[in-house]
């Protein structure tokens, strides 16, 4: 069974601090995918990224970047230089070609003025 | 618009009513998903379609939940004599369907705001 685990339940930073978003996940699949998620207070579930198992390169998006580790089964998630508008809950997800999507049960973030 | 769309926005029904919760994708997905979620919690698969055809249900927690996509768009979740335990918020997604060599794309899922449903 696909497995996904957020240790960090909130997490409160100062405005301008970065912070990293873990997640660790399980799987018997060799073919998977990783998803990051934003949930803001109004709800929606915003797309942030797509990792494919067989791509292990870590990627940077403005604030943002990904760091995907197969030997540790691990997807962490960094914004640098947080803002107030980062605030919000992060939810990190894996799915396969034959099962949906397991979520994580978040984290939520808190940045601070 | 051009994002999935979800309605009521919030549904207050007692116990032992039926309820019925419309999903609209993008124009063009094939794939349509519906999760549940509980304060504090991530999304939980219910079920997923590709065009009209329920592909996957094995996420419905009991046989009061039934849901529907007669014409491979709207999409209709319904739960019948409905309990507090019903009460979360029911989201729908919709993604294009790019093979995989499984039933489900690898693709983004893209999030309608979702029904809060509340039990009284």
């Amino acid at each position: 069974a696909q497995k996904v685990t957020q240790a960090q339940t909130e997490i409160s930073v100062v405005e301008k601090e970065d912070v990293t978003l873990d997640c660790v996940y399980e799987t018997r699949d060799t073919t998977y995918y990783l998803f990051w998620y934003k949930q803001p207070p109004s709800g929606e579930l915003v797309f942030l990224i797509r990792r494919n198992s067989f791509d292990e390169q870590n990627e940077i998006s403005g604030r943002y970047s990904w760091n995907f580790q197969k030997s540790t089964s691990s997807f962490n998630f960094t914004i640098t230089a947080s803002q107030v508008v980062d605030s919000a809950v992060y939810f990190c997800a894996l799915g396969t070609g034959n099962t949906p999507l397991v979520f994580g049960k978040g984290t939520r973030l808190s940045v601070i003025a | 618009g051009a994002g999935v769309s979800q309605s009521p926005r919030y549904k207050v029904a007692k116990r032992g009513q039926d309820v019925a919760l419309r999903c609209d994708p993008i124009s063009g997905h094939v794939s349509l998903f519906w999760y549940q979620q509980a304060l504090g919690q991530g999304p939980e698969f219910l079920t997923y379609f590709q065009n009209e055809a329920q592909l996957d249900k094995s996420g419905l927690p009991s046989d009061r939940f039934f849901a529907e996509r007669p014409e491979g768009s709207v999409s209709t979740l319904k739960i019948q004599r409905t309990q507090q335990e019903d009460s979360a918020v029911y989201l729908c997604a919709s993604s294009p369907r790019v093979g995989t060599g499984g039933i489900y794309s690898n693709q983004p899922q893209h999030f309608g705001d979702g029904t809060r449903l509340s039990i009284l």
